[in-house]
């Protein structure tokens, strides 16, 4: 089994609608990240958490909320989606600096 | 500034050796990252130098200066395969990353 997993894989939406992609691992690290990638573009920091009781937005969390429901929960919604949030979105783990990846999801909004 | 620059795109042959350079202007990162990304994938770990120096791990090699701001990875005996983005990220308990390097290996 997969140790960071993303829930859908694929999802396609109209503007306006409350998204949520999830989030779940397995490796018992209390640091977790939402990134959003687009094409030509590196990752972006959406938002993280150190652990259950701290959030922190990042570079673009505009249009973003998260919430961190357990050390392996970590899901991220989109209130009202917009076409520019079509994108490729990664939630990442992290130990002693190094990140390990879900598989993404990619995000279609019409 | 935490930037980070590497190459937008490199092409190489089969079973030739490239070198991927990335240079940085920080001193807040705990050591170079380099991460493979194939298309559509997940970012997937490669190396970590946290000293200056070569770090050698089968076919790939990555190359630290922390004095001189810069990095690369050296990708030997290439195969189809390692056409993908590699990512030059600088560590930090929130990392920086650059806009990845796409490298084509063609026949």
């Amino acid at each position: 089994d997969a140790d960071v997993t993303q829930t859908p894989r694929n999802r396609i939406t109209k503007t306006g609608k409350r998204i949520m992609l999830e989030c779940s691992q397995t490796k018992g690290h209390d640091r977790m990240y939402w990134y959003r990638q687009d094409p030509g573009l590196g990752l972006q920091l959406i938002y993280y958490s150190f652990d259950v009781k701290d959030i922190n937005k990042g570079e673009i969390s505009d249009g973003y909320s998260v919430s961190r429901q357990a050390q392996a929960k970590f899901s991220l919604s989109l209130e009202s989606a917009i076409p520019n949030q079509t994108a490729l979105y990664f939630c990442a783990t992290s130990h002693l600096d190094t990140q390990y990846f879900g598989p993404g999801t990619r995000l279609t909004v019409l | 500034g935490q930037n980070i620059d590497q190459p937008t795109e490199m092409t190489a042959t089969e079973g030739a050796i490239v070198q991927i350079n990335c240079t940085y202007q920080t001193s807040g990162f705990n050591g170079l990252f380099w991460y493979q990304q194939h298309a559509g994938e997940a970012p997937t770990f490669l190396s970590y130098n946290v000293l200056d120096g070569l770090e050698e791990k089968g076919r790939f090699s990555s190359f630290l200066s922390r004095s001189k701001g810069y990095s690369y990875l050296l990708l030997k005996e290439l195969q189809m395969k390692d056409s993908a983005s590699y990512l030059c990220v600088g560590g930090s308990y929130i990392p920086t990353f650059g806009r990845g390097t796409s490298l084509i290996v063609h026949p």
